[in-house]
């Protein structure tokens, strides 16, 4: 039973352009989420996170989106860079646990 | 501000031998835990600790045991590998701060091959 799901394993975009990364959960009792960005041989390192309650949340170029009825949330990067490339993985919390999506391979081109 | 440590970096161990992997924060933070992550799986839960002097297991705990030594301090150790537990594992902590949102800080990961 996964409840976060990233259903893109890799997601290819222009420099400049906007990264687009969605994430599906099944478990309403999240009373929030967060996005991780990892690096190769690296551990994850803390993005940007909503609380269940905020529809938007908007931190510099990176923006995360919230829809409660559609058990849906997206991080937007805009203007995405070269050193975006990395491994997101979006989380949903409660009860002092996290629950991670398999994560998405972001690739900026320049 | 060192933030969380993991030792060793990279181990490999053949079936059915033992070994502790070796987890410290020092950011003051009350809960600590365990991760593996693989290929196409992202990052499972294997044990937490919310607080010093307690334990809970995870979405994937057989086969591992763990100690929160202090408040400092979480072990995970594997009593007789098997190569199902060739993975990376990392461990992370966090402040149990109701403002928060258990935003956790990692480590940089174990790479633990099993023959």
């Amino acid at each position: 039973d996964q409840q976060v799901k990233q259903n893109s394993p890799s997601l290819s975009v222009q420099e400049g352009r906007i990264s687009i990364l969605n994430c599906d959960y099944t478990n309403s009792m999240f009373d929030y989420f967060l996005w991780y960005k990892k690096y190769p041989a690296e551990g994850p390192t803390f993005l940007i996170s909503i609380s269940s309650i905020k529809d938007k949340n908007e931190d510099g170029r990176f923006t995360v989106f919230l829809n409660k009825s559609a058990k849906h949330l997206s991080l937007h990067i805009v203007p995405s860079q070269p050193g975006d490339s990395a491994v997101y993985f979006c989380a949903g919390g409660g009860a002092q646990k996290l629950v991670f999506g398999q994560g998405t391979r972001l690739t900026i081109n320049p | 501000n060192a933030g969380v440590t993991q030792t060793p970096k990279f181990q490999v161990l053949k079936t059915g031998q033992s070994m502790t992997l070796q987890c410290a924060q020092d950011m003051n933070h009350n809960s600590m835990y365990w991760y593996r992550q693989d290929p196409g799986m992202g990052l499972r839960l294997i044990y937490y600790s919310a607080s010093e002097g307690t334990t809970d297991k995870g979405e994937v705990p057989n086969g591992y045991n763990v100690s929160r030594l202090n408040k400092r301090e979480f072990s995970l150790r594997l009593e007789s590998a098997a190569p199902s537990q060739t993975s990376v594992y990392f461990c992370a902590s966090s402040s149990t701060n109701v403002r928060s949102y258990n935003e956790q800080f990692f480590g940089p990961g174990t790479r633990l091959t099993v023959l």
